[in-house]
């Protein structure tokens, strides 16, 4: 069993709506756990990183949250922009790197 | 900072040939690089984990023989698919570790590779 499931697998948002990704992990304790952003075709690109005493951060339109006790983060889009059409990965770092599958966003106009 | 780059982006080659994958960290030093293999719709998958000047280490299922991998360099890393099949055919990522943080990596661009 993957020890980080994102949820949901694919979204489909209007332009300038907001979103909310989950992520539920297993993995314990860790160093930090991060969200990616991947277009099709590239790498991950790094958004937000937060360690197991953060509970929030945020980079631009782009919010993590954090719940250490529930072992539970989420990534809040706003504003949902064209750009922001790609796959969101959860990563839990405790040396070695643990990934969700990720969650597909497609913003439309 | 904290750049890494991957040489080429993407390659076709026919079956049974080799293809070679470069990976560099461009501003720092790597002490340690990581080779994953992405299949469509699917994550990253960690296939070795490779120290500069030591042999690397293989994750279970992936065969050490068909995927050499080289870190000759604190900037370098080669991984080399040998005598591949369309089945190889796949997006290949490596990340790279900066020497002195621990809980850091910062991943290449990724290159396709479609095996024909």
């Amino acid at each position: 069993k993957n020890q980080v499931e994102q949820s949901p697998q694919s979204l489909i948002i209007l332009e300038g709506k907001n979103c909310t990704l989950q992520c539920n992990y297993t993995v314990s304790p860790f160093s930090n756990l991060r969200w990616y952003k991947q277009d099709t075709g590239r790498g991950p690109v790094s958004l937000t990183i937060m360690t197991f005493s953060e509970n929030t951060k945020s980079n631009g339109r782009y919010t993590a949250t954090l719940d250490a006790d529930t072992k539970q983060s989420s990534l809040h889009i706003t504003a949902s922009q064209l750009s922001d059409s790609a796959s969101y990965i959860c990563v839990v770092n405790d040396y070695k790197l643990s990934f969700g599958a990720g969650t597909t966003v497609t913003v439309r106009a | 900072g904290a750049v890494v780059s991957q040489h080429p982006s993407w390659v076709i080659c026919k079956s049974g040939t080799s293809v070679k994958i470069e990976c560099r960290s461009l501003d720092f030093q790597a002490t340690t690089m990581f080779w994953y293999r992405q299949f469509p719709k699917q994550s990253l998958m960690l296939m070795a984990t490779s120290n500069e000047g030591s042999k690397a280490t293989y994750e279970q299922g992936v065969e050490k023989d068909k995927f050499l991998i080289n870190h000759a360099s604190l900037t370098l890393s080669t991984l080399t698919v040998t005598s591949a099949h369309p089945e190889d055919s796949s997006f290949y990522i490596c990340s790279a570790r900066p020497r002195g943080r621990s809980y850091e990596q910062y991943f290449g661009p990724g290159t396709r590779l479609t095996v024909t």
